[in-house]
């Protein structure tokens, strides 16, 4: 099973709102990532999380605030974001950060922020 | 960031034609990876490289690890409708720090020739 599950699949918020996405994988992998794709690009990288710590931030506006509980699942918190900021948030996993890296990428949280 | 070199950036498919997309860099990766991404969904892994010189299949699909370590290509075979999509290459170069990220290409729009 290569699954990573993300929820919700769409968000509508504006820019006073607090929401979170959430994104779960259940494959024992120890690394996860929070990308973001604007339409027509390829992934940016935000966030990575290896063995529950946070390892590389993309020098991300800190109205983006990720959280890893346990190793199967991250959040993404999201508070007072910008217009700019709607795009597809994607999370992926890999068996660890260095040595197995092979990514897979869950179905993607729709953002829009109005 | 930076990204990988990939050609073409589009191309039109007729039902049963073989299809060839291919991605290119100045420096060596350690692994190269091939994913299919639907609208609004996430990117699909379709092929994982580790070896340069190594060739995988997987169906109608075939994916090269060149063996100067700098390209990749993908080959469709007897293209059928749900091949369109977005697809794109991503590697990973010689790990350590943030070289240690998945980088990639800008990805190939496949479409229904008209």
């Amino acid at each position: 099973d290569t699954e990573v599950t993300q929820t919700p699949k769409h968000l509508v918020m504006g820019m006073t709102n607090k929401k979170s996405l959430k994104c779960e994988q259940h494959m024992g992998h120890r690394a996860m990532y929070w990308y973001k794709q604007k339409a027509k690009k390829p992934p940016e990288l935000m966030f990575v999380y290896s063995y529950e710590k946070l390892s590389i931030n993309e020098s991300v506006p800190s109205r983006f605030s990720p959280e890893c509980p346990n190793s199967s699942l991250l959040n993404l918190h999201l508070h007072a974001l910008q217009p700019e900021d709607s795009a597809l948030y994607l999370c992926a996993s890999s068996q660890d950060r260095l040595a197995e890296r092979t990514q897979y990428f869950g179905p993607g949280t729709r953002l829009l922020v109005l | 960031g930076q990204q990988l070199n990939q050609s073409p950036q589009s191309m039109f498919i007729q039902e049963g034609e073989d299809v060839s997309m291919n991605c290119t860099s100045s420096s060596i990766f350690n692994t190269w990876l091939w994913y299919k991404q639907d609208p609004g969904e996430g990117p699909v892994l379709l092929i994982a490289l580790y070896k340069a010189g190594e060739l995988t299949s997987n169906g109608r699909l075939t994916a090269q690890f060149g063996i100067t370590r700098k390209d990749s290509f993908l080959n469709i075979s007897a293209s059928i409708p749900s091949d369109v999509g977005i697809y794109f290459c991503a590697g990973h170069k010689p790990y350590g720090g943030s070289q240690g990220n998945l980088i990639f290409g800008k990805g190939t729009k496949l479409s229904v020739k008209p």
